[in-house]
């Protein structure tokens, strides 16, 4: 059983290039997220996806753009990207059908490790 | 805004000793959820507390949720090697997408 799977695991991008961080879950979980992870700030939602067809921002979303492509996919794209935006991105799924969003607990995947020079 | 503070940062022990995790927080949660993250990898839901003073044992690790429901503490018993990692804790609020998570606490246990 898969999870969550993420790609790439690793990439570098040059100031002001672009790039699509891929997510894909194999659970049939309705909701989705994007967190960003840096050394002593924990994970910070950058956005969430509480059902197909529907996006909405996290605590940080400048500088992103996301797409829930299907149930199964979620991407976060980078338009022109900056050094601030060097960090791990996670992806995650949860099944907020059976759980209230609060206490639903997260799926994570292995995380993309993103370097911006 | 940290919402939820951790401590301690960082915590090496021997195997075999005893340890404690703390999260606390200013604000009230719905639930708190404790991770476990190793290095390369996504974090890992070991337990969810929804009740002000619940306590959860799973195997040797002890969660107890505050009856202010303001803060948790994980208690690792007899620790091994394999207890190894970042342990988070994160914050479910009632709105949604409003899971909040600390810094982490980063745990080595040496044989």
């Amino acid at each position: 059983n898969a999870g969550v799977t993420q790609t790439p695991k690793f990439q570098v991008l040059k100031t002001g290039q672009s790039m699509t961080l891929q997510c894909a879950q194999d659970m049939n979980h309705n909701s989705m997220y994007w967190y960003r992870q840096d050394p002593g700030m924990g994970l910070r939602l950058i956005y969430y996806s509480a059902s197909e067809g529907t996006t909405d921002k996290g605590e940080v979303p400048n500088g992103y753009n996301v797409s829930r492509l299907n149930k199964r996919e979620f991407s976060l794209r980078l338009e022109s990207a900056a050094p601030s935006q060097t960090s791990v991105y996670f992806c995650a799924s949860s099944d907020t059908t059976t759980h209230r969003s609060y206490n639903s607990p997260l799926h994570f995947g292995n995380g993309t490790r993103l370097t911006v020079t | 805004t940290q919402l939820l503070e951790q401590s301690p940062q960082f915590l090496s022990i021997q195997e075999g000793e005893n340890l404690t995790v703390y999260c606390n927080s200013s604000s009230v949660f719905s639930s708190l959820q404790w991770y476990r993250q190793e290095p390369g990898e996504g974090p890992v839901l070991l337990v969810t507390v929804v009740t002000g003073g619940e306590v959860k044992k799973l195997k040797r690790l002890t969660f107890q949720f505050g009856d202010a429901r303001k803060d948790s503490s994980l208690h690792i018993t007899a620790a091994q090697p394999g207890d190894t990692g970042l342990y988070l804790c994160a914050g479910g609020g009632d709105s949604w997408g409003k899971l909040q998570f600390g810094a982490g606490t980063q745990v080595v246990v040496t044989p």
